[in-house]
């Protein structure tokens, strides 16, 4: 069965610095595959998805992820942090055959002033 | 932009009680999911509905569950006596196709006493 990994319940960085939260998936065929936000208290938000296109991706508030197939990986990056990116984030994928998303553990990313 | 929506925000029950979680998909929507995600886990599957039936179910989607499109508007989850280990956030998500990007609601919070 498709799993999803992602390592680092807790990642901190500081204001300015690069992000970078990792997660890799189990299928050997490339699903598509997913990040999503949760700010507190709130739902989930679409940040960008890989659906067998072009294998970096570009997402809403400068994140991007690069879908690398040989390492099975889907790491969700940001050039430089800002104190509003302070929130949960989950990696999904949908395999073939399948409709549903299946998610990762998240990681919770905290900013440093 | 259109969004899903949710009622209510937070649910409390007693144990042994019947709730009904609400969920407003977006109007041209065709598939219809619901995910649960218990305090400080990752986000589950429950199931996933498409021309008024069930297209895919988890385990966890036992005989206490189901779900029902009452009308042109909502999507419902039922559960029928509710256990304590069913407190959790319950999302409910919407896509206009099959594996395309599912929109989430902002989640219920169900609290069983």
């Amino acid at each position: 069965a498709q799993s999803v990994t992602q390592l680092g319940s807790h990642v901190s960085v500081s204001e300015g610095a690069l992000v970078l939260l990792r997660c890799n998936y189990s299928s050997s065929v490339p699903p598509y595959l997913f990040w999503y936000v949760q700010y507190p208290n709130q739902g989930l938000q679409l940040l960008l998805k890989y659906t067998s296109a072009a294998t970096l991706v570009k997402g809403i508030n400068g994140f991007e992820a690069e879908f690398k197939k040989s390492e099975t990986s889907f790491h969700l990056t940001k050039p430089s942090a800002h104190m509003s990116d302070a929130a949960e984030y989950f990696c999904a994928v949908s395999d073939t055959g399948t409709y549903k998303y299946i998610f990762g553990t998240g990681t919770r990313l905290k900013v440093l002033a | 932009e259109p969004e899903v929506t949710q009622t209510p925000s937070h649910q409390v029950t007693q144990m042994g009680q019947e709730v009904i979680l609400r969920c407003v998909p977006i109007s041209n929507h065709l598939y219809f999911y619901w995910y649960r995600q218990i305090l400080g886990q990752k986000v589950e599957f429950l199931v996933s509905f498409y021309n008024n039936e069930i297209s895919e179910k988890s385990e966890i989607f036992d005989d206490q569950f189901s779900v029902e499109r009452p009308d042109g508007s909502n999507f419902t989850l039922k559960i029928r006596s509710t256990k304590l280990e069913d407190s959790a956030m319950y999302f409910c998500a919407s896509s206009g196709v099959g594996r395309g990007q599912q929109y989430f609601g902002p989640g219920t919070r169900l609290t069983v006493l």
